[in-house]
């Protein structure tokens, strides 16, 4: 009964480079919700996808951030370029369907982001 | 140089004492509340949910109360134990959307 898996569990990026975050949700759950949380602050909204679909993308950055979620495979948060700024915590979670009641949405372990 | 970072507030407590912890919420249209507990390097975990037309709901150990008129939030914990250490952060969810949005967070700490 494994949880939403994201990996890698720490990333680290030189300025410039490109850095991919995946997510894989709990069997079954077919839609997914992209958080950032930077260090001492709470989490902030950033995407939520269905899969091929973006429902809701007003968190994301307009440039370098994109995301995915394919028919086959784990969703992708994608950042090209990365500045230090980028640096934080990326958590995903995963819900069966429209997450009526947030809290059926279960979080992952995260993707800790560091740019040097 | 280094940048200086906000620091969380922090309420510390003995072991067996009940916590209270407090969020005001942003938005007055916001219907549904969670508290959710966060320890170090792990994502946020679901402890208690309200919606708006209730005051106060009961956990186990936890209490949430809401207060709408002042959009105020609390949690208190009842004999609070060392593994209840942890930051814990409120969120809101309003109308017909999916996101939550999250409060800053206050780090518990418990001192035996």
């Amino acid at each position: 009964n494994a949880g939403v898996m994201q990996n890698p569990r720490h990333l680290v990026r030189r300025r410039g480079q490109e850095a991919r975050l995946r997510c894989s949700p709990v069997k079954g759950h077919s839609h997914v919700y992209w958080y950032r949380q930077l260090p001492e602050e709470g989490l902030k909204f950033m995407v939520y996808l269905q899969k091929e679909n973006i429902i809701d993308e007003s968190g994301m950055p307009k440039e370098r951030f994109s995301a995915e979620f394919p028919k086959e495979g784990p969703s992708i948060l994608r950042i090209q370029q990365v500045v230090r700024g980028d640096s934080a915590a990326y958590f995903c979670a995963s819900s069966f369907d429209r997450a009526v009641l947030p809290n059926e949405a279960f979080f992952g372990q995260g993707t800790r982001l560091t740019v040097v | 140089g280094e940048s200086v970072g906000l620091h969380l507030p922090t309420l510390s407590v003995q072991e067996g004492d009940n916590s209270i912890i407090n969020c005001a919420y942003s938005n007055s249209a916001s219907d549904y509340f969670i508290w959710y507990k966060q320890e170090s390097g792990k994502g946020p975990q679901f402890i208690i949910d309200i919606r708006s037309n209730m005051d106060k709901r009961q956990g186990q150990r936890v209490t949430v109360l809401l207060n709408k008129t002042v959009k105020h939030l609390s949690l208190q914990i009842a004999a609070t134990q060392p593994g209840d250490s942890a930051v814990y952060f409120c969120a809101e969810n309003f109308g017909d959307t999916d996101k939550l949005i999250f409060g800053t967070g206050t780090r518990l700490q418990v001192f035996p």
